[in-house]
């Protein structure tokens, strides 16, 4: 079982707002940043979020991430069909002395 | 072009070894921190390991400390991962990949393809 926690799947329509939240502690996600990854199927993962809310150049600003004491989100604005994918959330661990990555959510676009 | 490139995986028994490179091109591979991240069939992402780019910050995940060494080459430009005492659960695909900075710990922006290993007797 992840030590950060995110919803096994998600879903939506095309033009539709989906957010993936990712639930930590205070030894992760409530003092370091938040980073989330894009998986595509058979690829390997995408950095989409780095320093919890920076987009890397060539992500699209439909992308954005949030975090507020030991919990974080991952907003995708404007669904379009490419963005069906898995999505993970990770954090530095304090007390682990480790990176901690969440379960992953998949997404969904119907 | 900056690619990393992953070599070394297989078929290995239970307690057997096992040592995994990556090959970085198109970068100044001592300036980076590099890290290895694993993936079970059809499960999660898991951090595994880093290094710094001088090779004198190392870090484990405990489900590999004690059996998994991390190393460098900074004048082959090559990252490697020793594996010994492998376990079935040691079954994944292994991602090298490239730290943004030393102090992002989680920021990696450039991936290899990855390499396949299967722990089994």
């Amino acid at each position: 079982q992840s030590v950060v926690t995110q919803p096994p799947s998600a879903s939506g329509t095309p033009g539709q707002r989906v957010t993936i939240s990712c639930s930590g502690s205070n030894s992760n996600i409530g003092s370091n940043y938040v980073y989330w990854y894009q998986q595509l199927p058979g690829t390997a993962p995408k950095l989409l979020i780095y320093r919890s809310t920076q987009r890397p150049s060539g992500v699209p600003d439909r992308f954005s991430g949030s975090k507020s004491g030991t919990s974080a989100s991952l907003a995708i604005s404007g669904l379009r069909s490419e963005d069906e994918a898995d999505y993970y959330c990770a954090a530095w661990d304090d007390s682990l002395s480790g990176l901690v990555f969440g379960g992953g959510t998949k997404v969904t676009v119907l | 072009q900056v690619q990393l490139v992953e070599s070394g995986g297989g078929l290995v028994k239970p307690g057997g070894s096992l040592r995994l490179s990556c090959a970085a091109s198109g970068f100044t591979f001592s300036d980076y921190y590099m890290t290895w991240i694993r993936q079970a069939p059809g499960k999660g992402l898991e951090w595994v390991s880093y290094i710094s780019g001088g090779g004198t910050t190392i870090y484990y995940a405990d489900s590999v400390k004690g059996r998994f060494t991390i190393s460098r080459d900074n004048a082959k430009s090559s990252l490697y991962l020793q594996m010994n005492s492998l376990r079935a659960e040691d079954t994944a695909v292994y991602y090298c990949a490239r730290q943004v900075s030393g102090y992002d710990s989680g920021a990696f922006d450039i991936w290899g393809r990855g390499t396949m290993v299967t722990v089994s007797s």
